[in-house]
Parts: C-alpha cells; sequence; structure tokens
C-alpha cells in the first residue's frame, strides 16, 4: 500500500533556529495535514492544505510556522524561531478527497522535533 | 470533557479476551474514525464509521456509533498480543476535513 514518508525521523535543534519538516505525501490525494503530538498527550491538528493553499489552521499555527508544496510532491512545514515547547513529534498525512476511502487519513511515521 | 475523550485510559487483558474502548464527543460530526498507535509510531487507520451509520466490522474490529449519544465504540474480538497499542478516536466534524483526536486508550493484551 502507498505511504506517507517523512524525514527526518528525528531532529534536534537549538532553540531560536528555524527547522523544515518533509513530508512526501501519497501521490493523487488530494488535502495534506500536519499533526503535532507532545509526548503523553493528543494528537493535535495544525494546519490542512488544498488546492495549494491553507484550507484550514488550528490556533497552534499562528506566525511561527509555514507550509509549502514547493514541487507537487514535498510537503514541508516550517518552523522558525523554534521554542523549546515545540519539542513533539510532527506527523505530516494525507487523505485522497475522492472515492471509496476518501475520508479516509494515511498518516507518516512522523518526525520527533527536539528542541534543546 | 473534552472532544474526543476515551474510556478506559488503560486497559489490560489476557490473550484472547474481548477488548472495549469508548469514545465520546461533543460535536455534529461526518464520520468517526479509530487509529492505533504503536509506541514511538505512526498512526494507523483502523475504521471509519460514516455518521449515517451505526456499526462497522472489519476482520476483528467491530466499531460503534450513538448520534444522539455522541458515543462511539471500539470491540476487538479474541485479543492478541500484537494488539498492544494506544488506540485513538478521531472525529471529523461537519463542515471540517481535519480530525479531532481523542486522549487515546492503551491496551495492554497479556500473553
Amino acid at each position: 500500500e502507498p505511504e506517507v514518508t517523512q524525514t527526518p525521523s528525528h531532529q534536534v535543534t537549538q532553540m531560536g533556529q528555524e527547522v523544515i519538516l518533509r513530508c512526501v505525501p501519497i501521490s493523487n490525494h488530494l488535502y495534506f495535514y500536519w499533526y503535532r503530538q507532545i509526548l503523553g498527550q493528543k494528537v493535535e491538528f495544525l494546519v490542512s492544505f488544498y488546492n495549494n493553499e491553507i484550507s484550514e489552521k488550528s490556533e497552534i499555527f499562528d506566525d511561527q510556522f509555514s507550509v509549502e508544496r514547493p514541487d507537487g510532491s514535498n510537503f514541508t512545514l516550517k518552523i522558525r524561531s523554534t521554542k523549546l515547547e515545540d519539542s513533539a513529534m510532527y506527523f505530516c498525512a494525507s487523505r485522497p478527497g475522492q472515492g471509496a476511502r476518501s475520508a479516509e487519513a494515511f498518516f507518516g511515521q512522523g518526525t520527533r522535533l527536539t528542541v534543546v | 470533557s473534552q472532544q474526543g475523550e476515551e474510556d478506559p485510559q488503560a486497559l489490560s487483558i489476557q490473550e484472547g479476551e474481548n477488548a472495549t474502548m469508548n469514545c465520546s464527543y461533543k460535536t455534529s460530526i461526518n464520520n468517526l474514525q479509530w487509529y492505533r498507535q504503536n509506541s514511538g509510531r505512526g498512526l494507523v487507520h483502523l475504521i471509519l464509521i460514516r455518521s449515517n451509520e451505526r456499526e462497522k466490522h472489519s476482520g476483528r474490529l467491530r466499531v460503534t456509533l450513538d448520534t444522539s449519544k455522541k458515543s462511539s465504540s471500539l470491540l476487538i474480538t479474541a485479543s492478541r498480543a500484537a494488539d498492544t497499542a494506544s488506540y485513538f478516536c478521531a472525529t471529523e466534524d461537519t463542515g471540517r476535513r481535519a480530525l479531532t483526536f481523542g486522549s487515546g486508550t492503551r491496551l495492554q493484551v497479556q500473553p
């Protein structure tokens, strides 16, 4: 079965630095998402992307965050000026948006971000 | 309680027993989905039930949905040690395409 691929699997960064988390969604999927999970807590929605623009974002997704789909295959999450509380597992997901499994979200294995 | 609260928070059973996890939510939904997460790993989609459905089966999984009570249950029959994981419900609220996750149930199946 096709997979969502995320790189790197683990990223350690110094507080104040910028990080870019990368994702390759499943081709022909229409919706793309970033979620995060702070250790021991719920999975939280950050942002959704459809038709080359942000379709929805949560309160967490402030000016510190941005997303891009630069080349039709990659989907990136940029976090500027990282803070200690940004340490979490970040999950990318994609969703077909059409067909029998249109509503099913396929998640990547996650990038564990550690801010020190 | 918050959207997508699950109970129990933790469940320990013996192999071969059934495991039941419950989820409650507060909003109007398009569908409700259940995901599994092995420790430190990604989320694996298990089953989706639409708001106009009441019950759905997939292998050893049985999901029910009661929209009047805003609740769902996931039953895993004849559990195996390999079923040990965290299980999350997630709702797709009406008018949205994003998921709101519950707090999860940690299932431990003892061999």
